[in-house]
């Protein structure tokens, strides 16, 4: 069965930095990209960027361009999230999600997202 | 990129059919046939319920259909009923490997 299983929930203080991880099982992790999405409470899913498996290049959107780095490791088919210089604005649930491939660009599995509360 | 528009809200009775649109770019939706359409029920995990514009994924109900034309793609639900209340996003490819949602609708079951 396909699955995405990420990292639990974090509580961190304005400035730091978080790193989510997202394993992935079921499924040939090399034959699909990931995309990290999240939602804010009371807002909407926001796509934040997305990793090709086999090159580890990464792509971000413009809003977290310099804040946010997405790596992989093969070994154990998990993708990391990295988002620093947290504030306030960044508290959110955070998903991964796998591109279902040949050519599609949806994604069709999604992780168990990982709460992340900015606090001082 | 900015996010793709989309009503705020849609309402229909049970049996109703309801649409809902998605309106882009032409460097977005107007470009790219790779509007996925996502519900999202409250504290679960978001489904893809379409992809491609128009391509249903195995186990979505044939009640959900895409289309598009120029820049608004739209989701249309046909046979409303109370289990399809929830919230349903639009995305798109915009180039360059950028993906973009719309806001969110709310459907409401009357």
């Amino acid at each position: 069965q396909m699955q995405l299983l990420q990292s639990g929930a974090e509580v961190k203080r304005p400035g730091a930095s978080v790193n989510i991880s997202c394993q992935a099982s079921g499924y040939t992790f090399t034959g699909h990209y990931i995309d990290w999405v999240r939602q804010a409470p009371g807002q909407g899913l926001e796509w934040m960027g997305i990793i090709h498996p086999i090159s580890g290049a990464a792509t971000y959107a413009p809003k977290f361009q310099g804040r946010v780095s997405i790596i992989r490791d093969t070994s154990t088919s998990t993708v990391y999230m990295q988002l620093s210089s947290l504030r306030s604005e960044d508290s959110a649930v955070y998903f991964c999600a796998r591109d279902r491939g040949s050519g599609s660009f949806a994604m069709d599995v999604w992780g168990q997202g990982t709460t992340v509360i900015v606090s001082s | 990129q900015s996010a793709l528009t989309q009503p705020a809200s849609v309402s229909g009775s049970p049996g109703q059919s309801i649409t809902i649109s998605c309106t882009g770019t032409s460097s977005d939706v107007g470009t790219y046939n790779l509007v996925s359409w996502y519900q999202h029920h409250p504290g679960k995990v978001p489904k893809l319920m379409i992809f491609e514009d128009t391509k249903r994924p195995s186990g979505v109900s044939n009640r959900f259909s895409g289309s598009k034309s120029g820049n608004t793609a739209s989701l249309t639900i046909s046979g409303l009923q109370a289990e399809d209340e929830a919230l349903y996003y639009c995305c798109s490819y915009g180039g360059s490997r950028i993906w973009v949602f719309g806001g969110g609708t709310k459907v409401n079951v009357l």
